[in-house]
């Protein structure tokens, strides 16, 4: 059982849509970490959110970890083909004196132009 | 500028044969890591390392050795590859550890015959 469920896997849209996408889990984590990925390059981090309803905003892209801290969403207003790429995010559990961030397997979006 | 710099770049061997892959960042950064990239799979850590000759299993470390003899490099180490390690490998460090911003390098792809 994958612990972060991203969807969609993938989205194709035409540049100047809007579009969601999710990172979902029944676990709790401290905060969630969101990266895009361009292809032949490694994930660069977009933003961190750390507080449960923290509304996190970059340019056009706005993130939201959810009150409960288990979910969290990325709006992207009016896509363009700069935005094409895999995006990732990355949930923090910690125990202790011990942490582990986690992966999911990502979103694939590709803006047309 | 601040990166994180990994060699090579794409590496095609043959089964048995010993590789190491080279990891080095310049950001004096305590934390850094392994991870390998699969397709439906996402990224799994192989190991991680808190600091200098501190370094622990992640969740993939089966067939990987890794040694941190100084801050800057991280080497991972495929003592006898095999065709299930042809995988995107990505190196990345951070200030402390998980719950920092994670720079990864840009990657390293190998593929095992």
């Amino acid at each position: 059982t994958q612990l972060l469920e991203q969807s969609p896997q993938f989205l194709s849209i035409q540049e100047g849509e809007n579009l969601t996408v999710y990172c979902n889990s029944s676990s709790v984590f401290s905060s969630l970490q969101w990266y895009r990925q361009e292809p032949g390059e490694g994930p660069v981090l977009l933003v961190t959110v750390v507080t449960g309803g923290e509304v996190k905003k970059l340019k056009r892209l706005t993130f939201q970890f959810g009150d409960a801290r288990k979910d969290s969403s990325l709006h992207i207003t009016a896509a363009q083909p700069g935005d094409t790429g895999l995006y990732l995010c990355a949930g923090l559990q910690t125990h202790g004196a011990n942490s582990k961030l986690t992966f999911g397997k990502g979103i694939t979006l590709s803006v047309r132009p | 500028e601040a990166q994180v710099t990994q060699n090579p770049r794409y590496l095609i061997t043959v089964t048995g044969k010993k590789l190491t892959v080279t990891c080095s960042q310049n950001m004096n950064h305590e934390y850094m890591s392994w991870y390998r990239q699969d397709p439906g799979l996402g990224l799994r850590q192989i190991y991680y390392s808190m600091n200098v000759e501190v370094t622990d299993k992640g969740d993939v470390p089966e067939g990987y050795k890794v040694s941190r003899k100084e801050k800057r490099n991280f080497p991972l180490i495929l003592e006898s590859p095999s065709p299930n390690q042809t995988s995107l490998y990505f190196c990345a460090s951070s200030w402390r550890g998980h719950n920092q911003p994670q720079h990864f390098g840009d990657g390293t792809r190998l593929s095992i015959l």
